[in-house]
């Protein structure tokens, strides 16, 4: 399970598309790096889970570079409706055994009209 | 797909009383179900882990006697908070991992206000 550091916050506007970094140092080979949403008074919402390169589905892309010390979470064109905490996590897949989430403090993603 | 859902949504009650909040994962089974506790501002702390048919892990400072995990089925798990006082006040998120593959799918939660 790496620790991963993320800015406390960020502040964006409509339409614009917005990067998140998160840097994990000490990613383990099996760690996979997931991301999450959080809005007040509700459940975290997956977002996206990558291992290494580039993934893309829907709602966001996920870049991860070769040494996978770090990763970026793109949020293309944001709206109002995406102010959020985003959380970034790296953990291992680990079967029957426990794969606990340790949540840090997540970003604070505030998009203004 | 991967749903989860927990009851109730919120729940006050008077200090001394217990409380049990529910888990389902609707759509997928999960032999393994996590209880965080998020305070106000705050991110969110595993509190246990559950394992379908087995009893449940504590995290570090979380008292088993008090905080109650039942996980009778691959869909159910239950957190009952037992003799609740106004420090219990939080709120209780789930999150379910499918048996074929381990992302986790966190539940609404469920907002506790002991009086």
């Amino acid at each position: 399970l790496a620790k991963t550091t993320q800015p406390i916050s960020m502040d964006s506007y409509e339409g614009q598309e917005v990067n998140i970094t998160c840097s994990h140092n000490n990613i383990a080979t099996n760690d996979y790096i997931t991301w999450y949403q959080q809005f007040p008074s509700q459940g975290p919402r997956f977002i996206i889970q990558g291992y290494k390169t580039k993934v893309t589905n829907e709602v966001a892309s996920l870049f991860i570079p070769a040494d996978r010390k770090s990763s970026t979470l793109s949020l293309p064109r944001v709206s109002l409706s995406d102010t959020a905490v985003y959380y970034c996590l790296a953990y291992a897949f680990t079967g029957g055994s426990q794969g606990n989430l340790i949540f840090g403090k997540g970003t604070k993603l505030s998009v203004k009209p | 797909g991967a749903v989860v859902s927990q009851h109730p949504s919120w729940v006050i009650c008077k200090s001394g009383t217990s409380v049990k909040i529910e888990c389902r994962s609707l759509d997928f089974q999960a032999t393994t179900m996590f209880w965080y506790r998020q305070f106000p501002k705050q991110s969110l702390m595993l509190m246990a882990t559950s394992n379908e048919g087995s009893k449940a892990t504590y995290e570090q400072g979380v008292e088993k006697d008090k905080f109650l995990i039942n996980h009778a089925s691959l869909t159910l798990s239950t957190l009952t908070v037992t003799s609740a006082h106004p420090e219990d006040s939080s709120f209780y998120i789930c999150s379910a991992r499918e048996t074929a593959g381990e992302t986790q799918y966190f539940g609404p939660g469920t907002r506790l206000l002991v009086l």
